[in-house]
């Protein structure tokens, strides 16, 4: 069984370019949610993706934005980047429901200067 | 709204010494409760899970159960190893509408755990 995975492992950006994250689900997992973590904090939710649509979206601004794709694949875009959104990105799959648990990657670290 | 307070870290212990990680939460309806993992490096790891009320997740040496009247989900751990060093994040999650599955995470406890 092939886990959820992440690229790229690290990234270093500047101010106001824009960056692509990936993500590759869990075998047999239909749904992708994407957390931010900044350090030393917990993740915050992002948004999650079912059959291609969003699901559900956290307190992020729209310049954060989201793809998921027909084999359940995934990407996270975000524009206009600035000096906060340094942190680790991660993926994480899983079933549909609130009590199916969610499987994460080992994350994107991304470095704004 | 949804939340998750988890006791300050860091927490220090030596070997074989028992664990517990305070976790308590506020949620309308009905939550399911995780504890997850994350090692230096690493995303975060499923560790024990529970659904409904009563419920005790298990899992390598680790416990927890849902206390529905304390809104509680402690972890405990009878016999720590150097090995479980790590940082632990208690999380919910609750089904409503076009939030479902999202969850909820606090602040993560810092464990050392010294031979």
């Amino acid at each position: 069984e092939t886990g959820v995975t992440q690229s790229p492992t690290h990234l270093i950006k500047t101010r106001g370019q824009q960056v692509t994250l990936r993500c590759s689900s869990q075998s047999g997992h239909n749904t992708v949610s994407w957390y931010q973590q900044a350090l030393g904090q917990g993740p915050q939710f992002i948004f999650q993706y079912y059959r291609e649509e969003e699901n559900g979206r956290g307190n992020f601004p729209p310049r954060f934005s989201g793809l998921q794709f027909p084999n359940y694949s995934s990407e996270l875009n975000v524009n206009a980047l600035e000096l906060d959104d340094s942190a680790l990105y991660l993926c994480a799959s899983s079933l549909k429901g609130s009590n199916q648990p969610q499987h994460f990657g080992d994350g994107t670290r991304l470095s704004i200067l | 709204g949804d939340s998750v307070t988890q006791m300050e870290g860091p927490v220090t212990l030596s070997e074989e010494a028992f664990l517990t990680i305070n976790c308590t939460y506020t949620a309308t309806g009905y939550p399911s409760l995780f504890w997850y993992v994350q090692y230096p490096g690493e995303g975060l790891q499923l560790l024990l899970k529970a659904t409904k009320a009563d419920d005790k997740g298990s899992n390598k040496g680790f416990e927890a159960t849902y206390r529905k009247e304390t809104t509680s989900f402690h972890l405990e751990k009878g016999s720590v190893q150097v090995s479980d060093s790590a940082v632990y994040f208690c999380a919910l999650s609750e089904g409503r509408g076009s939030t479902l599955g999202r969850l909820y995470f606090g602040r993560g406890t810092q464990l050392t755990v010294w031979p």
